[in-house]
């Protein structure tokens, strides 16, 4: 089946820096998703991405469809301490009533004041 | 936030005992998915429903069985709990393929 890396696993920076994770697959998605997940939480939508080669922004959030459908990025600028959380990327596949997505690993994100 | 509530968000049960979840949304999305988060493991589909009495099974279903009577309730069983089992269980709602989440249910089988 289909199947997302999602790297880096984990990152500790400083406040202030900037971010960067990314999500890989060797299948083609139609769709885009990255949600933040905080410790005894579900996972929260960030930004969707419905058309390869866009490019959206959320706030200090930026993420992009690649354009072979198959990867996806995103960025967060100037981080600040409530950033801390996993961030997970997720595809859409399939149509007509039988849309699943799925889930990369996630990507554990530390930020030391 | 989206309207969906899980219950219980937390249980502890005994292995062969049966355990019923339930997921309820208020914005009448017609999909309605059941996950299980694992570490190492990331999100996985359980089972999904399209629609009132239609469902299908997910990647992970064995063990598990879902019903759903109504459009804001999507039940999930396990009809003899195993310690394998012993996860957090989250519920989410689509109504155009973006998924929404719930908050979760901690789930341990002894």
């Amino acid at each position: 089946g289909q199947q997302l890396n999602q790297s880096p696993q984990s990152m500790f920076i400083q406040e202030g820096e900037d971010v960067s994770m990314n999500c890989t697959s060797s299948s083609i998605f139609n769709t885009w998703l990255w949600y933040k997940q905080e410790p005894g939480e579900g996972p929260v939508l960030l930004i969707a991405l419905y058309k390869a080669g866009e490019l959206t922004s959320n706030g200090r959030l930026t993420a992009q469809f690649g354009i072979t459908r198959k990867d996806s990025f995103l960025n967060i600028s100037a981080s600040i301490p409530s950033d801390v959380g996993i961030y997970f990327c997720a595809g859409l596949v399939g149509q007509g009533g039988s849309e699943k997505l799925v889930f990369g690993k996630g990507t554990k994100l530390t930020v030391n004041p | 936030d989206a309207g969906i509530t899980q219950s219980p968000r937390h249980k502890v049960t005994e292995t062969g005992t049966p355990v019923t979840l339930r997921c309820h949304q208020t914005e009448n999305h017609r999909y309605m998915y059941w996950y299980r988060q694992d570490p190492g493991h990331g999100l996985r589909l359980i089972h999904y429903s399209y629609g009132v009495k239609d469902t299908d099974k997910g990647e992970v279903s064995d063990g598990y069985s879902v019903s759903r009577s109504k459009t804001e309730d999507f039940l999930l069983t396990l009809e003899s709990a195993t310690s394998s089992q012993t996860s957090v269980y989250f519920c989410a709602i689509s109504g155009h393929n973006e998924q929404f989440f719930g908050p979760g249910t901690r789930l341990t089988v002894l």
